[in-house]
């Protein structure tokens, strides 16, 4: 089955802390996304790859940080990490072939105090 | 920027009813996905309609699509508990081709009672 795995469902940081989100998809994929989701804003899109070593800003990149060094994971920084990056963040691949679709991974519920 | 808008925001239904919502949209697309988020979850893709076709089926799902109006709408028939989910709409930039990032709107929150 395909599979894009985050590594943490839960964390807890402190502010001021740099935080290290990662992704890894198993699909082969492309493409590479980083969003975040609050309540009554939807899904928001952070940062975006489309090849290794390649990235672009999305819609909301401010304190926020991204790399990719292999094809299979993409990693979200927060350097310094604030309260308002309190926040679902959700990992997502797709092919730039076949498919059109997003695949998703089951989110990080991050919590800063 | 948000692209699409669903509306309602909620929507609580028995099961076995069927339950319609809809999406709305600002710029041209070339087409518009639907997918499923389960509380506290990532989201699955459900379906996608292309800009060249007006409706579409998959199982007890039914997706519209109105480019002159620029609205989209999913209809799941015969509901069940377990339809009980946020559904969403999302278009990638228009002309953009496969794998693109999509833009998505806030969702529906779908509750099916049983």
């Amino acid at each position: 089955d395909v599979k894009v795995t985050q590594s943490s469902r839960y964390l807890v940081k402190r502010t001021g802390e740099k935080v290290f989100l990662e992704c890894v998809q198993d699909m082969d994929h492309e493409n590479m996304f980083w969003y975040r989701q609050d309540p009554g804003l939807g899904l928001r899109l952070i940062y975006f790859s489309y090849d290794v070593k390649m990235k672009e800003k999305g819609d909301i990149p401010e304190g926020y940080s991204v790399s990719r060094e292999k094809k299979e994971r993409f990693s979200l920084i927060l350097e310094s990490a604030s309260t308002n990056q309190t926040s679902m963040y959700l990992c997502a691949s797709s092919s730039w072939t076949g498919d059109e679709k997003l695949f998703f991974g089951s989110g990080t519920q991050l919590s800063v105090l | 920027s948000q692209q699409g808008e669903e509306d309602p925001q909620a929507l609580s239904i028995q099961e076995g009813e069927n339950a319609t919502m809809n999406c709305s949209y600002k710029t041209s697309i070339n087409n518009l996905q639907w997918y499923r988020q389960n509380s506290g979850r990532g989201l699955v893709h459900l379906i996608l309609i292309r800009s060249n076709e007006r409706e579409k089926h998959s199982g007890r799902l039914r997706v519209t699509l109105d480019t002159s109006k620029k609205s989209s709408s999913l209809l799941i028939t015969a509901s069940r508990a377990a339809d009980t989910a946020s559904y969403f709409c999302a278009t990638p930039p228009w002309q953009e081709t496969s794998g693109s990032r999509l833009t998505f709107g806030e969702g529906t929150q779908l509750t099916v009672n049983p």
